[in-house]
């Protein structure tokens, strides 16, 4: 089966840095995907990691490891806006999207 | 401007009676999605559409059927609903092929169902 491991709650102080965990076992990969979700609205796409490393976006980064099926989203000088449902996703195919149960951070002024 | 658009925002349905939530798009991409997002869980991919050729996964109840009358839009009937299926339906696109895994999905801001 697929499994899609994150931590189901977060906290952090506004202005510090946080990171979100995801590791995963799947029957393939073609890529790893990381999606903000506001409490009530969509999920929008945040990053996208195919290739080992580190990919960095403005106060958001991603990093994977293809070896360990690990990856992580870093997010720096948190905002009150950050606070959401983070939803690591795994392309099993270039058409399929397999979701973690995702990660609600909480940001405290 | 939304790109994706799903309506209604929330739609109420008593027990048995049959519901449908619509998906409409402006991207004119060719993949779109349907998902199921109960509280605190991940969305859960119930079929999806590649062009005309209708994808149901394995574990999607009978219950759950979609339509696709042309690009730009695409339903999903629930023929009895139970108590069970009251969620959140995501509906996504993405712009599948062309030799690149980079398929970011956009989603809908979804349909809230309750079943009374």
């Amino acid at each position: 089966g697929q499994n899609i491991d994150q931590p189901t709650e977060m906290t952090a102080t506004e202005g510090a840095i946080v990171q979100i965990n995801c590791t995963y076992q799947t029957s393939g990969f073609n890529g790893l995907f990381w999606y903000q979700q506001h409490a009530g609205e969509a999920p929008t796409f945040l990053s996208y990691n195919v290739l080992d490393g580190l990919e960095e976006k403005g106060r958001f980064s991603s990093f994977l490891s293809r070896s360990k099926g690990y990856s992580y989203l870093l997010l720096k000088e948190l905002q009150m806006k950050d606070s959401a449902s983070y939803l690591c996703a795994v392309s099993l195919d270039t058409d399929k999207l397999i979701f973690g149960t995702g990660t609600r951070l909480q940001v405290f002024p | 401007d939304a790109m994706v658009i799903q309506n209604p925002r929330y739609q109420v349905t008593q027990f048995g009676k049959p519901v449908t939530l619509s998906c409409s798009q402006t991207l004119n991409h060719n993949v779109m999605y349907w998902y199921q997002q109960k509280s605190s869980q991940a969305p859960k991919l119930l079929f999806h559409y590649y062009d005309k050729d209708f994808n149901n996964e394995a574990d999607t109840p009978d219950n759950f059927q979609s339509r696709r009358p042309n690009t730009s839009f695409c339903f999903l009937d629930i023929r009895s609903p139970g108590l069970g299926d009251a969620a959140m339906y995501l509906c996504a696109t993405s712009a599948a092929g062309g030799g690149t895994a980079k398929n970011i999905q956009y989603f809908g801001a979804g349909t809230r169902l309750s079943v009374l």
